[in-house]
Parts: structure tokens; sequence; C-alpha cells
């Protein structure tokens, strides 16, 4: 079993749509929880960042941790259509490194 | 600052041949990562630095693959002989030892396909 499991999709929405993903994990000495946006042959981004339990909210965008059930999600309010990526989990334990260990990714269409 | 800067973008080459991907990391940066981006295994962690050591080489697929780092602005990943089953997206990151978030930056990645 992979530490980070995510629904790899692919998941294809219309414009305005509420988009929720998600992640699960089985390491509990995770603390810091990331999520990653990917455009088509480029690099990913950080696109949201949260410590520990709670949420956490960036114009159209909030982030959920749920430590007691291992589950983080990503929202996206009225979804348009340059959210069309690959939305990538990310998490990582203490310690000065603090080596992330990434989800498969989810590839979002929004159409137009 | 230009970011991470990788190359080449793209290397079409064919079994058998020496592979040598090169990696700029922003400037100040104290780690280094290389990644792997296949597919069927999503983002894969190879090799990463520490001010130009490398501490974590158990990513690494095999002894094909080496890793080095000469200075604090220059980083090679090098696969001799290559195999197809090598063909994959690289990536190069880099990122401060003093970050709140832990934030990675990654270059735009070298496409290798090996035929």
């Amino acid at each position: 079993q992979k530490e980070v499991e995510q629904d790899p999709g692919p998941l294809s929405v219309p414009e305005g749509a509420i988009v929720s993903l998600n992640c699960t994990y089985s390491n509990s000495a995770f603390q810091y929880f990331m999520w990653y946006r990917q455009y088509s042959r480029k690099g990913p981004e950080l696109l949201m960042y949260t410590y520990s339990s709670g949420n956490k909210e960036d114009g159209r965008f909030t982030a959920q941790v749920d430590k007691s059930s291992k589950y983080i999600s990503l929202f996206i309010r009225d979804s348009q259509p340059s959210d069309s990526a690959t939305y990538l989990c990310a998490m990582s334990a203490k310690g000065s490194a603090r080596q992330l260990t990434f989800g498969s990714g989810t590839q979002l269409t929004v159409l137009p | 600052d230009a970011g991470v800067i990788q190359s080449p973008r793209h290397e079409v080459t064919e079994m058998g041949q020496e592979v040598t991907l090169r990696c700029k990391p922003i400037s100040g940066h104290d780690y280094l990562f290389w990644y792997r981006q296949t597919m069927m295994r999503g983002l894969e962690l190879l090799i990463y630095f520490n001010n130009n050591v490398p501490i974590d080489d158990s990513g690494m697929p095999e002894d094909r693959f080496s890793a080095k780092m000469p200075n604090a602005s220059f980083s090679t990943l090098k696969i001799q002989p290559s195999e197809p089953r090598d063909s994959a997206v690289y990536f190069c990151a880099s990122r401060l030892l003093r970050s709140n978030t832990g934030e990675l930056f990654f270059g735009e990645g070298s496409r290798l396909t090996v035929l």
C-alpha cells in the first residue's frame, strides 16, 4: 500500500462547478500538507499549504486536513477552464529535510 | 530570479546510450532534489542533496543511475546505459532550509525518451 493514495481521475466538470479533490494517507507522522498544481508539460507549483489539522482558504481554493481520519481535501469553487491541470497532494513529517511524499495526482478538466 | 533551470528539455536517445540531465537550482537554496514522473508511478524521489552533499539516494533505481552536485549552482543526473523503461520526465527541485512551508520549486523538467 502506498503511503499517500489519490484518485487519478480523470475528472471533467463544467465551468462554475465546485470541485472536490481528496487524498488519504497512512503515516501518522505527517504534519505538513500541500497541494501542488501542474499544468501540462510544466513542473508542479505550490498552490496551498496547511500545517496540521484545519482549514485554509485562499480565494476560490479551500484546503482541509482531518488528521484523525488521515484525509485531506482541496475544494475549488466557481471552477474555471484555467483550473484545468493535474493536482498533486503532498505531505511531510517534521525534520530539517521535510522530504515530501506525493500522491499520484488527479487530472482535472474544466469545460467552458 | 529565473527559477530552477533544467536542460535539455527534451532528449531522445537509443538504448545503451549515456544520458546526462542538468540542473541549476535557485541561488541560495540549500536543498536540491531529483524526481522522476511517469503515468504509472507518479512523482518519485530519486535523490536529494543538502549543501551539495548527497543525503538520501535510496530512490535511485539502479546502479545505472548516478547524480552529482559539484557546487551549489549545478547538479547532474546521469543514466548509463539507458534503457527504454527509463523513459520519463525528470524534474529537479530546490528549496530553502529555513522555509516555513518547505515549498519545493520545480524546474520545467527534462522529458527523456529511450528507444
